[in-house]
Parts: structure tokens; C-alpha cells; sequence
């Protein structure tokens, strides 16, 4: 069946410091792959997106490449803030439905 | 604009009673809405999809007398959790959407049952 894994939390980072959170998927077919955030009280918020292989998605200086060859959509960021603390969401949508990961707890110390 | 309201944020019940979520969608009309659960340190699982107007399609190992889904206007779900035991609490969050695709839906800010 389809399934998501991402890496476990959680990450701590200084300010400044490059961020990798990893995610791989098991999926039939060729799914759309996301990175949602969820800042503390707040509800989940769509990060980015690919809907194809090679497909870069990017927002609010993330990064995420659909790598069929792998199934691996690895979320990147060069210089984290404090602000980017939350917890982050790897997930897949396969015929109308969205499976996500358990989720990365990210702290970024100041 | 796309905006989901999720009610209450947190609610403690005693086992045995009922407790409803509502998800309403405040700036346009959600013809599907899904339901989520997070049990600690685990992925959100898929409950329950909702169409307006149909009856909910669940998900296997979901019990449908257990979880009662309403979808009874394009605003407006809700999810009862009938007898509630001990072994329901969990974090329940619904997501709202136009059928746009997958990226169209908006979240809910989710719900923190507790059942003493």
C-alpha cells in the first residue's frame, strides 16, 4: 500500500544552519508529494508541493525535489530561522486522498 | 481566503458520553471534507471522507457507529464520537477543499479530545 516515512524528531538546529528533513514514499502509480507545517497552535499549512517527477517544489526559502529513482522528496532549507520551529509534514495524495508521515518536530535555537 | 474553523480545540468528556466536532469551511463551499486522527507520535490517519449530501465513505478498521460523520450543508461537517472510552482521545483535525486537487484543501486547526 502507499506509505510515507520521514525522519524522526525531533531536530534541533542553531539559527543559520542548513536544514534536511528526509522523506521517502512507498506508492503505486505516480503520486503528488507535499510538506505541510504546523506552527504551534495553529492548524496544518500547505509548504510546498511537486506533482511530477524532477518537479522542484519551493516556499519560504524550502525546498523539496520529487526524486522518482529514489521516491524520496527531501525538504531543504539553507539558513533556517527561529520561526521556522514547528512540526513538518511529509504526505502523498493518491486518488483523492492524503497520507502523511508522523510528522518531524523541528527547534531552531536562537 | 480559504479559510477552516474547527470547534471546539479542546474538549475533556467522561467516558460514556458523545462529544461532536464541527468543521466549517467560513469563506466557501467544501463539497468534500475529510476527518484525521493523530494518535501520539503517530502519522494523521484518513477516518472518514464527506461529501455534501451523501453519506460518508470510511476507511477500513473505522467504526461508523462509533464515529458518526454529518456533511450536511457545503459549510458545515461534523463528527460525533458516540460512547466515548478512554481510548479515544486522540487529536482529530478535518480539511476542507473545492475538489481542486489535493493542494486546493485547507486544514482545520484540530481538536484534543480527552476522555477521563
Amino acid at each position: 500500500g502507499n506509505s510515507v516515512t520521514q525522519m524522526e524528531g525531533p531536530v534541533t538546529l542553531s539559527e543559520e544552519a542548513f536544514l534536511t528533513i528526509n522523506c521517502t514514499y512507498t506508492a503505486t502509480g505516480y503520486p503528488s508529494l507535499f510538506w505541510y507545517v504546523q506552527y504551534p497552535g495553529e492548524g496544518l499549512q500547505l509548504l510546498l508541493k511537486a506533482t511530477k517527477a524532477d518537479d522542484k517544489g519551493s516556499n519560504k526559502g524550502f525546498e523539496a525535489t520529487y526524486r522518482k529513482e529514489t521516491t524520496s522528496f527531501h525538504l531543504e532549507k539553507g539558513s533556517v530561522q527561529v520561526s521556522d520551529s514547528a512540526v513538518y509534514f511529509c504526505a502523498l495524495s493518491r486518488d483523492d486522498k492524503i497520507i502523511f508521515g508522523k510528522g518531524t518536530r523541528l527547534h531552531i535555537l536562537p | 481566503g480559504a479559510v477552516v474553523s474547527q470547534h471546539p480545540s479542546r474538549v475533556i468528556c467522561k467516558s460514556g458520553t458523545s462529544v461532536k466536532i464541527e468543521c466549517r469551511s467560513l469563506d466557501f463551499q467544501a463539497t468534500t471534507m475529510f476527518w484525521y486522527r493523530q494518535f501520539p507520535k503517530q502519522s494523521l490517519m484518513l477516518m472518514a471522507t464527506s461529501n455534501e449530501g451523501s453519506k460518508a465513505t470510511y476507511e477500513q478498521g473505522v467504526e461508523k457507529d462509533k464515529f458518526l460523520i454529518n456533511h450536511a450543508s457545503l459549510t458545515l461537517s461534523t463528527l460525533t464520537v458516540a460512547s466515548a472510552h478512554p481510548e479515544d482521545s486522540s487529536f482529530y483535525i478535518c480539511s476542507a477543499g473545492r475538489g481542486q486537487g489535493m493542494s486546493g484543501y485547507t486544514f482545520g486547526s484540530g481538536t484534543r479530545l480527552t476522555v477521563v
